[in-house]
């Protein structure tokens, strides 16, 4: 029990557009998740705090209209990196709380 | 601030041989530790934790007590075998919001047979 997804798993694209991670609960109900991001051999940076029906809370130094955040439902949250750059490429990993976090196996972004 | 330093890897083991991956913090107050586990193509797993000091939290055959006094949480296994390779993140929780995880750069394990 307790498996947390990520679609898509690996996205490529162009700099300039906009890429929407999703972070799906399969088989419990999360009020909060979390968004991380992690640069090649560094830790995990959380990003932001998603609580179901309300707005995100972001870290310190994060843009929150650059990477817009949506919690509509219990299983699902969204992660929407707008007007990709080159340097928004990195691997974001999500979780969702039951107690402790489960982690999702993360998404790989490149722009190009 | 709160951070965690843990060793670079990657740490290259043969089978049956004992492992240590340290890990130490900073922190105000006393924090909850955790040792989490990546193995390819998942997502971290929580392997153990300690949530005060001179607890041990043990898992699969991992163990790792919570030293106040040198402000470590060093991971380590008697035994290790092929499937343990992964990779290996230990993480705080702030006490002000025990709801946020700061990990450390994690240590890639490789085990041969």
């Amino acid at each position: 029990g307790a498996v947390v997804s990520q679609h898509p798993s690996r996205v490529i694209c162009k700099s300039g557009t906009s890429v929407k991670i999703e972070c799906r609960s399969l088989d419990f109900q999360a009020t909060t998740m979390f968004w991380y991001r992690q640069f090649p051999k560094q830790s995990l940076m959380l990003m932001a705090t998603s609580n179901e029906g309300s707005k995100a809370t972001y870290e310190q130094g994060v843009e929150k209209d650059k990477f817009l955040i949506n919690h509509a439902s219990l299983t699902l949250s969204t992660l929407t990196v707008t007007s990709a750059h080159p340097e928004d490429s990195s691997f974001y990993i999500c979780s969702a709380q039951l107690g402790t976090q489960y982690f999702g196996p993360g998404t790989r972004l490149t722009v190009l | 601030g709160n951070s965690v330093t843990q060793m670079e890897g990657p740490v290259t083991l043969s089978e049956e041989a004992f492992l240590t991956i340290n890990c130490t913090y900073t922190a105000t107050g006393y924090p909850s530790l955790f040792w989490y586990v990546q193995y390819p193509g998942e997502g971290l797993q929580l392997l153990l934790k300690a949530t005060k000091a001179d607890d041990k939290g043990s898992n699969k055959g991992f163990e790792a007590t919570y030293r106040k006094e040198t402000t470590s949480f060093h991971l380590e296994k008697g035994s290790v075998q092929v499937s343990d390779s992964a990779v290996y993140f230990c993480a705080l929780s702030d006490r002000l919001n025990t709801d946020k995880l700061i990990f450390g750069t994690g240590t890639r394990l490789q085990v041969f047979p």
